[in-house]
């Protein structure tokens, strides 16, 4: 069973940032929380992954709250492009570590 | 250059039959992976294996037989196809290394049996 609770879906308009809400309150203290995100008939790819401190990357900035159970993924300035399935997952990563992938949140993103 | 690549990207198959999708990856990661999306679009981890060795099994039929003759190969052949096959099957490999997070994935192989 996955660890998270995402909403199914939310809507953002082109250029505007799109704030993806994770709820993980069940987290380990040496769990990550990583995000995944799958375009349509493609394979899912690596967005960016945190452990207590807030991270940013070229795709995305990853807020985590101080208790650590919730989180936000942002995308800046979200373009078509960024429609997909967002998956938040909760790990302790590791060398055999496996993703568990919930239902993920379905962004679409609006001309 | 494809870091992660699958063929078939699309088997259509009848009932009974045995068939094998491969998975190569130029990463030179140490540790792959199998993912089964169904139709209701859930994805699940199958299998993974690191250094050719077996490390995850998820309670798969014994007709999923992973095989990995090389650290940049894992294909998986299945027997006596049935109709619960049909999916989108993932490869993903990652590096085994402290500090490795990212797991990167093929482009999937749909499975259609018929």
């Amino acid at each position: 069973d996955a660890k998270t609770t995402q909403p199914p879906s939310m809507d953002c308009a082109e250029g505007r940032a799109a704030n993806l809400p994770c709820n993980h309150s069940t987290i380990s203290g040496n769990e990550y929380v990583y995000w995944y995100r799958q375009i349509h008939s493609q394979g899912p790819q690596y967005i960016i992954h945190g452990l207590k401190n807030n991270e940013t990357n070229e795709m995305a900035s990853l807020i985590i709250t101080e208790d650590r159970k919730s989180s936000t993924l942002i995308l800046p300035h979200a373009t078509l492009r960024d429609t997909a399935v967002y998956y938040c997952i909760v790990d302790s990563g590791g060398s055999n570590y496996k993703l568990t992938f919930g239902k993920g949140t379905l962004l679409t993103v609006n001309p | 250059d494809t870091a992660v690549s699958q063929t078939p990207k699309y088997l259509v198959t009848q009932m009974g039959n045995d068939k094998s999708i491969k998975c190569e990856q130029n990463l030179g990661h140490d540790t792959m992976y199998w993912y089964k999306q169904d139709s209701k679009k859930f994805l699940k981890i199958m299998f993974s294996y690191n250094n050719k060795e077996l490390i995850i099994n998820e309670t798969v039929p014994n007709r999923f037989s992973p095989k990995s003759p090389d650290k940049a190969h894992l294909n998986l052949h299945i027997n006596s196809l049935e109709l619960g096959d049909s999916a989108v099957y993932f490869c993903a490999s990652s590096q085994d290394r402290p500090g490795s997070h990212e797991q990167f994935f093929g482009p999937g192989t749909r499975l259609t049996v018929l």
